[in-house]
């Protein structure tokens, strides 16, 4: 089944204790992503990666680190949590030709479950 | 200035009923592509439509469709017959792709409640 897997799912925290939340995909996608989900801002991107050893900033990547060390895997890490960054983090996934526009059967972007975290 | 604006925080609709979510968005590019997906309560994204900015018709997923109007840049959410289970957060989000940041831009988000 393809599918974005995240761990954990629900994550309790205290401020300064560095995390690691992992995210892995099955579908041979070259572009991965981290997103936050706050209330009443929709998601906002953090990281993207076009592929392996390629990483970039998103629109708040202020606290985050990322690493593309395998195509399938793409780690969020929090170095120092802060309870700002509680939040509801989600992974996605994309093959190239997706986000080209080039039509495809599924022409989106494919989303884990979701991490809640909690920064205390 | 936002790029994906959803005006609606909050609907609702009678059960059987179609509704319409609406979406504007806001971008110099020629190229790039809208999308809208379902978060349940359950709290994963599930994506329902796509419509490609060069697309000439409007995109339609069962009873999902999108009125597509590039004049007006709004890219408004229909479902027919609405259903219980279409109870949900519903975001809009838009694909920015000729600057090759292959980023999605969501909207606030619209939730719509189906009354039996």
């Amino acid at each position: 089944e393809a599918q974005v897997t995240q761990n954990p799912r629900y994550l309790i925290t205290v401020t300064g204790k560095k995390l690691t939340v992992t995210c892995s995909q099955n579908m041979n996608h070259e572009y991965m992503s981290w997103y936050r989900q706050d209330p009443g801002l929709g998601l906002r991107q953090i990281y993207y990666s076009m592929n392996v050893e390629v990483t970039d900033k998103g629109d708040v990547p202020e606290g985050y680190k990322v690493s593309r060390k395998e195509k399938r895997n793409f780690p969020l890490i929090l170095e120092s949590p802060s309870p700002n960054q509680t939040s509801l983090y989600f992974c996605a996934s994309s093959s190239w030709e997706a986000l080209a526009g080039i039509p495809a059967p599924h022409n989106e972007q494919f989303f884990g479950p979701g991490t809640r975290l909690t920064v205390l | 200035a936002q790029k994906i604006t959803q005006t609606q925080p909050g609907m609702f609709v009678q059960e059987k009923e179609a509704v319409t979510l609406d979406c504007t968005y806001d971008t110099s590019d020629q190229s790039y592509g809208l999308f809208w997906y379902k978060q349940p309560s359950s709290g994963e994204m599930i994506f329902l439509i796509y419509q490609g900015s060069y697309d000439e018709q409007n995109a339609t997923e069962g009873r999902y469709s999108l009125n597509f109007q590039k004049a007006r840049k709004s890219a408004n959410l229909v479902i027919s017959a609405s259903q219980l289970g279409d109870s949900a957060m519903y975001f809009c989000a838009m694909r920015e792709g000729e600057d090759s940041s292959y980023k999605l831009i969501f909207g606030s988000g619209t939730r719509l409640l189906v009354r039996p």
